[in-house]
This record gives structure tokens, C-alpha cells and sequence, in this order.
């Protein structure tokens, strides 16, 4: 266990569904991070958060929009997804944002898009 | 662009053996790298990171070396072991903004008995 944890592990949906993605940490960092992981890229970061502001958006569509109530809860909402957009959705966080703060992964969640 | 690549995709080797995982770099600019592991139905996790001040970093039975010249890293496991199977990635963390990974697309490591 890292101390990051994911729900749900996953999620099938369809193209007009909305849903939301949860990630907790109980670790006490304050920067939190959304990946996603596909078949054919590597993994790539979609957003930031560092005390609870988004500090990072890596050029991500609209229909992805992430929230970060507080230092210990992140989540993904997801709307009018792309059958391209299924992936494994990784959370992670770290203790801040200098890039020697090691990040802790979640397991992430298994998101197919019919 | 700035890119992290990966020259083998699998490798298999016996319980026991060493086993040696390489990366690429393009960027000559990059002076972090952290190597993660991976393993099946979970998270990356860390393995072990080295700058570029350095050209060798010993853990537990993981050494990371560096050449900056060809840019080029390698992560080496001693005495490898069924526990050791895992996808393996290499990720330059050198670029600025906040703690931005970019990651390499993996090697998977398959050890057999």
C-alpha cells in the first residue's frame, strides 16, 4: 500500500454518461496529480495541484475537469468521454511540488469508453 | 520536443541473473532521472533517482548509471528474482514547472525460474 488510494478500480462508460473519478491520500502531502496511462503512449501527466490550487493543466480537453476539495482528495469528473479516452487514470501525490518530492501512485482506475 | 525513450520493450531473463533495463534521453539539458517500477495492477512506484553531478547510484541490489555523453541511462538489478517482474519506466524529471515527470514507455521484465 502507498497510501494513495482509488475509487472505483473500474469504470466502464458510455459516451453521453458523466462520472467522476476518486483519489485519497493519507499520507499528509499537499501536491496531488492526475496521469493517465494508455496502451500506446507513455504515461502522461494531465494535472497539478499543489495546496489545493491547480498549478499544472498539460493541455487537457474540457471534457476532463479535476477538482481538489482538499490537500487529501482529488477527483476526475468525466463527461461526453471518447471511446480514445479509455486508459488506466492514475492519481499520485508527493509532499510539494519540488521535482525531488518523490510521488506516491495509487493503483489507478481501469476507464474503458464504449 | 524533449522525449525519454526506452530500447527494449521486454526482457526476459532466469531467476538469478542480472538484469540490465536502458534508457535514452534527448534532452542534454536534463540532469534528474528517477527509474519506477511497475508492477501488475498497480501504481508506479520509486525505485531509485540519480542527477547529473553523478554517474553511478547504488540501492538495494539496483544500480542506476548515467553517461551524459551518448545521454544514456541504464538501471541494474542484481540476483534477479521472481519479485523483480514488473514494467520498469525512466523518467526525467529535470524539466521545470511543478515536479513534471516525463515518462519513457517501459520495459517489461519477466524473470523466470
Amino acid at each position: 500500500e502507498t497510501g494513495v488510494t482509488q475509487t472505483p478500480r473500474h469504470l466502464v462508460m458510455g459516451m453521453t454518461n458523466k462520472k467522476s473519478l476518486k483519489c485519497e491520500q493519507h499520507l499528509g502531502h499537499n501536491a496531488m496529480y492526475w496521469y493517465k496511462q494508455s496502451a500506446k503512449k507513455p504515461l502522461e501527466l494531465m494535472f497539478v495541484y499543489s495546496l489545493e490550487e491547480r498549478v499544472e493543466n498539460n493541455s487537457v480537453p474540457s471534457r476532463f475537469s479535476p477538482e481538489c476539495p482538499n490537500s487529501s482528495h482529488l477527483f476526475l469528473h468525466l463527461h461526453t468521454l471518447q471511446p480514445e479516452d479509455s486508459a488506466l487514470y492514475l492519481c499520485a501525490s508527493s509532499q510539494g511540488v519540488v521535482r525531488t518530492d518523490t510521488q506516491y501512485f495509487g493503483p489507478g482506475t481501469r476507464l474503458t469508453v464504449l | 520536443g524533449e522525449s525519454v525513450g526506452l530500447h527494449l520493450p521486454t526482457l526476459s531473463v532466469q531467476e538469478g541473473d542480472n538484469s540490465i533495463i536502458n534508457c535514452a534521453y534527448s534532452n542534454s539539458a536534463s540532469d534528474y532521472f528517477i527509474w519506477y517500477k511497475q508492477e501488475s495492477g498497480k501504481g508506479p512506484q520509486f525505485i531509485i533517482d540519480i542527477r547529473s553531478n553523478m554517474d553511478k547510484r547504488q540501492g538495494q541490489r539496483v544500480t542506476v548509471l548515467l553517461n551524459k555523453t551518448v545521454k544514456h541511462l541504464s538501471l541494474q538489478i542484481a540476483a534477479t528474482q521472481p519479485g523483480d517482474s514488473a514494467v520498469y519506466f525512466c523518467a526525467d524529471a529535470s524539466s521545470g514547472g511543478y515536479n513534471k515527470l516525463i515518462f519513457g514507455a517501459g520495459t517489461r521484465l519477466a524473470v523466470h525460474p
